[in-house]
């Protein structure tokens, strides 16, 4: 596609609740990252990935949460057992190879 | 972890001001980039600058990768201009590494 999107762009879900969020990067991007804005807050990495794999996890929170990719296409984040400090603009990112990051729109997930 | 300090954190311009936000990191980084994020929250690349200099416009961008500061440049500022502006960089591993940005309002 022509730039990278997001799926839902809100997500409004109960705590307690599991959610999947849908990246879509930029066709051809063989890495794919993402990351999370807490309000007024600059941006935290979660997780990237080459291709298909994760080479690097570090960023995840806790074991609530995990991601895959499929394809070398799309990715999905997923959040199980929500709580409210998970509320937040999840961002993913793509770029070709090494060089610069792509950014999506977002998806503004809140915990009640 | 790498430390990155954004300056200043807050900045109100009349429009057709100049302006130069600065970005030190505590250690070296892989590709800088600067991204402004506009009031819906999207992320707009501005300069992928690992260093010297580049120039887009009214917006221009030096990056000192040997003493691990940025510079971004805005000139003759408008209030489309407006909205929080980040740097980041690859600390050594393929994820960017935030600062924490510096929110410019623009009055017309």
């Amino acid at each position: 596609g022509a730039g990278v999107s997001q799926s839902p762009s809100n997500k409004v879900t109960e705590k307690g609740k599991d959610v999947e969020l849908r990246c879509d990067p930029i066709s051809g991007h063989t890495a794919l990252y993402w990351y999370r804005q807490r309000l007024g807050q600059g941006l935290e990495f979660l997780i990237y990935f080459q291709g298909n794999s994760a080479p690097d996890k570090s960023g995840l929170p806790s074991d609530r949460f995990s991601a895959e990719r499929t394809g070398e296409s799309v990715s999905t984040l997923t959040i199980q057992r929500t709580q409210q400090e998970d509320s937040a603009v999840y961002l993913c990112a793509s770029s070709l190879g090494t060089g610069m990051q792509f950014f999506g729109p977002g998806t503004r997930l809140t915990v009640l | 972890g790498i430390q990155v300090e954004q300056s200043p954190p807050d900045l109100i311009l009349q429009e057709g001001a100049n302006s130069t936000l600065r970005c030190n990191f505590s250690d070296s980084v892989n590709n800088l980039q600067w991204f402004h994020q506009n009031p819906w929250g999207q992320l707009i690349n501005l300069f992928y600058i690992p260093s010297g200099t580049k120039q887009n416009g009214r917006l221009s961008a030096t990056t000192v990768a040997t003493e691990r500061y940025s510079l971004l440049y805005i000139s003759s500022s408008q209030t489309t201009d407006s909205g929080v502006y980040f740097c980041a960089g690859e600390p050594g591993r393929r994820a960017l590494t935030f600062g924490s940005g510096t929110r410019l309002q623009v009055q017309p």
